[in-house]
């Protein structure tokens, strides 16, 4: 069983195009990650969630923002995506319910975003 | 900050065959968590062993296991009797108390029948 879904699986977009890619989960993590990876080199993080708390990474670039409805769902947007930002985006849960524990991430499966 | 080596961004094993993977990683903090995680085609990230910086003895988890020293900041991951499903990158990842995970370049491991 899926528990941790990244909707869709391929996106394509065009060069200063608004995208949003999506996350959702069943675990009821209260800690949610953006993860970017491209091509050959190591996923990179972009910003997590604690709960509603956002927490953004100093070298994010200001074009990637996210939003957290609520405990299951995730957003990832990308205002004005370049064609360097073509790359598989890793969503990913950790914790458990009402607490912070050092416990293994859950990845999505990812989707990889095309830029054109 | 933290940051993870992995120094092997290539290896190669027969089937059947063992093979090790090495890490480093650089910390100041005393409580932490090690990963390693293999990343198929797919792309999906999957776990395949975690370590508790507390503890001693090395996690096992059936052909894979870990040679964990602690002092030296080594995480080398062993891949017993290798299988042609083992192929994949390999990403050792570093988990500091905030639950943010810090990866390695990654080894693309080839496994030969």
């Amino acid at each position: 069983d899926a528990m941790v879904i990244q909707n869709p699986r391929y996106q394509v977009t065009q060069f200063g195009k608004p995208v949003t890619l999506s996350c959702s989960q069943t675990l009821n993590h209260n800690v949610m990650y953006w993860y970017q990876q491209k091509s050959s080199q190591a996923p990179k993080l972009l910003f997590h969630y604690y709960d509603k708390d956002f927490n953004n990474e100093a070298d994010t670039p200001d074009n990637f923002q996210s939003r957290r409805p609520n405990t299951s769902f995730c957003f990832l947007d990308i205002r004005s995506p370049g064609l360097g930002d073509a790359a598989m985006y890793l969503c990913a849960t950790s914790g458990t319910p009402g607490g912070y524990t050092n416990e293994k991430l859950f990845f999505g499966s990812g989707t990889q975003l095309s830029v054109l | 900050a933290q940051t993870v080596t992995q120094s092997q961004p290539e290896m190669s094993v027969q089937e059947a065959e063992t093979v090790t993977l090495s890490c480093t990683y650089d910390t100041s903090e005393s409580d932490y968590y090690l990963f390693w995680y293999k990343q198929p085609p797919s792309r999906q990230m999957i776990l395949v062993i975690r370590q508790e910086a507390y503890k001693q003895q090395n996690a096992t988890e059936n052909r894979f296991s870990v040679n964990f020293q602690k002092a030296a900041k080594s995480f080398s991951l062993k891949i017993s009797d290798s299988q042609l499903g083992d192929a994949a990158m390999y990403f050792c990842a570093y988990e500091n108390a905030g639950n943010m995970l810090t990866f390695g370049g990654g080894t693309r491991l080839m496994v030969k029948p």
